[in-house]
């Protein structure tokens, strides 16, 4: 079983509106959730990451927010664009992994005008 | 800061030849180097991680004998797919984690923009 469960899979949105993305994970003993942007065919690209005491973040338009005890997070994107079209990424390490990390399969988004 | 490229983008190749993949941080001393593989809708899956100066440590099911890795140097990884055959075609996407002080934070994985391999 995957330790990263995402969701909606995907989804299609208006370009203006704003959605929110889940990650549910049982990754233990935690140290830091990461959320990428990766559009397709090209590397992952760091939107937040935040440690165990911190329980929201916010990069421009994309806010992450952080419950350690229910072991949930979900980035909210404001005021979409067609730019942010893309696989939104919830990766989570755990302490002395070694900088391992578990990858979810990611929520592709796609913004229409 | 923490900029990683790799090189080539893209490559096509036919089954049985060998492709090298290179992996640089520009900006940054790159102690841990690692290396995913990416199928279509699929998240990103690690084969190995390099250390610099010492052998790679694979992932359960990755063949090192295909898939060479050499970390020669803090700024360069490499990935050699040998004798590659069509089910070797795939995202390759490498990251790094910087030394502590040499730019970026430590704990960070810096991705790639990855390389399309397709093997004919």
């Amino acid at each position: 079983k995957n330790q990263v469960e995402q969701s909606p899979q995907s989804l299609i949105i208006l370009e203006g509106k704003n959605c929110t993305l889940q990650c549910n994970y049982t990754v233990s003993p935690f140290s830091n959730l990461r959320w990428y942007k990766q559009d397709t065919g090209r590397g992952p690209v760091s939107l937040t990451i935040m440690t165990f005491s911190e329980n929201t973040k916010s990069n421009g338009r994309y806010t992450a927010t952080l419950d350690a005890d229910t072991k949930q997070s979900s980035l909210h994107i404001t005021a979409s664009q067609l730019s942010d079209s893309a696989s939104y990424i919830c990766v989570v390490s755990a302490i002395g992994g070694n900088n391992r990390l578990a990858f979810g399969k990611g929520n592709q988004v796609v913004v229409i005008p | 800061g923490a900029v990683v490229s790799q090189h080539p983008s893209w490559v096509i190749c036919k089954s049985g030849t060998s492709v090298k993949i290179e992996c640089r941080s520009l900006d940054f001393q790159a102690t841990t180097m690692f290396w995913y593989r990416q199928f279509p809708k699929q998240s990103l899956m690690l084969m190995a991680t390099s250390n610099e100066g010492s052998k790679a440590t694979y992932e359960q099911g990755v063949e090192k004998d295909k898939f060479l890795i050499n970390h020669a140097s803090l700024t360069l990884s490499t990935l050699t797919v040998t004798s590659a055959h069509p089910e070797d075609s795939s995202f390759y996407i490498c990251s790094a984690s910087p030394v502590s002080g040499t730019g970026g934070a430590n704990y960070e994985q810096y991705f790639g923009p990855g390389t399309r391999l397709t093997v004919t």
